[in-house]
């Protein structure tokens, strides 16, 4: 089967630093994508990870370990902006041609 | 640069109504994906076809029929609507797989009350 967790909900201040975590159980694996969705809108993608380490992307950085099963995605400098569901989705697959299983998302709301 | 327009944008109908949902690209995607969002569900994939032609189930396909007679169009129909297909739909789609690190992209949604 698939199962895919994520935070529920997460707070933090404008200027600080967020980490969001996932982890996942699939069985098999070919990559690990994090998506951001702000409210009423559509998801955007923001990362793949498909070996272990860090991926960064200017303000956003996401981390996996495949033997752990787990991934972060980390926020630095949050701005007001940065408030959204992230989504975490695994590729179930030992081949490429599978789509994406999303996990439920995580809510941040980014205070003053 | 459309990219991938999901039509209409919102639709109320009645219970055992037919609906049918456009979706249209213009990146020449082989991939293309059906998902529902649902508060506490996240998002589900209903139906993704790999080329004009093909389709496959995906997790939750029932009360839902597909086509994909043009490689640009996906249309998801709803033969006989029920209250529980309320829901925000996602049209998706994603250049061939292979490698596995294609993202989907995303069109801005249908949001659908089944009355």
């Amino acid at each position: 089967g698939q199962n895919i967790d994520q935070p529920t909900e997460m707070t933090a201040t404008e200027g600080a630093i967020v980490q969001i975590n996932c982890t996942y159980q699939t069985s098999g694996f070919n990559g690990l994508f994090w998506y951001q969705q702000h409210a009423g809108e559509a998801p955007t993608f923001l990362s793949y990870n498909v070996l272990d380490g860090l991926e960064e992307k200017g303000r956003f950085s996401s981390f996996l370990s495949r033997s752990k099963g787990y991934s972060y995605l980390l926020l630095k400098e949050l701005q007001m902006k940065d408030s959204a569901s992230y989504l975490c989705a695994v590729r179930d697959s030992n081949s490429g041609n599978t789509p994406l299983v999303f996990g439920k998302g995580t809510r941040l709301s980014v205070i003053a | 640069d459309a990219g991938i327009t999901q039509s209409p944008r919102y639709k109320i109908t009645e219970t055992g109504r037919q609906v049918t949902l456009m979706c249209h690209q213009t990146w020449s995607h082989s991939y293309m994906f059906w998902y529902r969002q649902d508060l506490g569900h996240g998002l589900r994939l209903i139906y993704y076809s790999a080329a004009a032609d093909i389709t496959d189930k995906g997790e939750v396909p029932d009360g839902y029929v597909v086509s994909r007679s043009k490689t640009e169009n996906f249309p998801l129909t709803l033969e006989s609507a029920t209250r529980s297909q309320t829901s925000v739909y996602f049209c998706a789609s994603s250049d061939t797989l292979t490698g596995g690190n294609q993202p989907q992209h995303f069109g801005d949604g249908t949001r659908l009350s089944i009355l």
